[in-house]
C-alpha cells in the first residue's frame, strides 16, 4: 500500500474551513510536513509539525496530528480563491533513511 | 512501472570531483523538477524545465546545471562539488506547470 494516503480532490466553498487529510504508515516519522504546488514555482513549504506535537496553529492553518492513528489533517480557515493550489502531505522517519516521502496531493477547488 | 526514476539512489564522492544524478519519467510529462532536502529537512525547488526550457532558477550556485537531453530525462550536473551539496535530491515531473507533481525516490548524495 501507500506510505502516504491523501484524498485527490476537495471542493470547498470560498469563506468556509477547508480540510485536508492525510494518513501515514512510518511509525519512525518525526517531521510531518504540508507543502502547496504553485504553479510556476514548485512546492513551498507551508507549514510543518514535529512528530511529538498534537496541534500547530500559525494564522489560517491549523495542522492536527493524531500519532496513535497516524492521521494528519491541514485546516484552513476562511478559505479564499488564492489557496486554491495542490497540497501535498509528505512526512519523514528515521525508517526511511531520512528521505522525505511524499503523498500524490490534494487539489483544492474552491468554489463561488 | 516505476513512473519518476532517478540514478544513482545513493552517491558518496570527494569534495572537487563532478558527479552527476539522472532522472528519468515515463509519464509523458512536459514538465520536470529538480528539488534538495535541505540540512534542516525542508524541500526546495532548484530548477524546473517546460518543454526544453528553464522556468524556475532560485538561488542555486551555477556549479550546479540541469541538463534535458529530452522530454522524458532531466539530469542534475554538479560541479567541484562542496561539503555543503551534501543533500538528498528528488526529481519531479508534471504535466504542465499546473499539474500535479510526481516525485522520484530521491539520491542522497555525500560529500566527503
Amino acid at each position: 500500500g501507500e506510505d502516504v494516503e491523501q484524498s485527490l480532490f476537495l471542493s470547498v466553498r470560498e469563506g468556509d474551513s477547508s480540510v485536508i487529510n492525510c494518513t501515514y504508515t512510518d511509525s519512525s516519522s518525526t517531521y510531518l510536513y504540508w507543502y502547496k504546488q504553485e504553479p510556476g514555482a514548485g512546492l513551498q513549504l507551508l507549514t510543518y509539525i514535529f512528530s511529538n506535537m498534537d496541534m500547530k496553529q500559525d494564522q489560517r492553518l491549523t495542522v492536527l496530528l493524531n500519532k496513535k492513528d497516524k492521521h494528519l489533517s491541514l485546516r484552513i480557515a476562511d478559505t479564499q480563491t488564492g489557496d486554491s493550489a495542490i497540497y501535498f502531505c509528505a512526512e519523514i522517519g528515521v525508517n526511511r533513511d531520512d528521505k522525505i516521502i511524499f503523498g500524490k496531493g490534494t487539489r483544492l477547488h474552491i468554489l463561488p | 512501472d516505476t513512473a519518476v526514476s532517478q540514478t544513482p539512489k545513493y552517491l558518496v564522492t570527494q569534495m572537487g570531483n563532478d558527479k552527476s544524478i539522472k532522472c528519468e519519467q515515463n509519464l509523458g510529462h512536459d514538465t520536470m523538477y529538480w528539488y534538495k532536502q535541505d540540512s534542516k529537512k525542508f524541500l526546495k525547488i532548484m530548477f524546473s524545465y517546460n518543454n526544453k526550457e528553464l522556468i524556475i532558477n532560485e538561488t542555486v550556485p551555477n556549479r550546479f546545471s540541469p541538463k534535458s537531453p529530452d522530454k522524458a530525462h532531466l539530469n542534475l550536473h554538479i560541479n567541484s562539488l562542496e561539503l555543503g551539496d551534501s543533500a538528498v535530491y528528488f526529481c519531479a515531473s508534471s504535466q504542465g506547470l499546473a499539474g500535479e507533481q510526481y516525485f522520484g525516490p530521491g539520491t542522497r548524495l555525500t560529500v566527503t
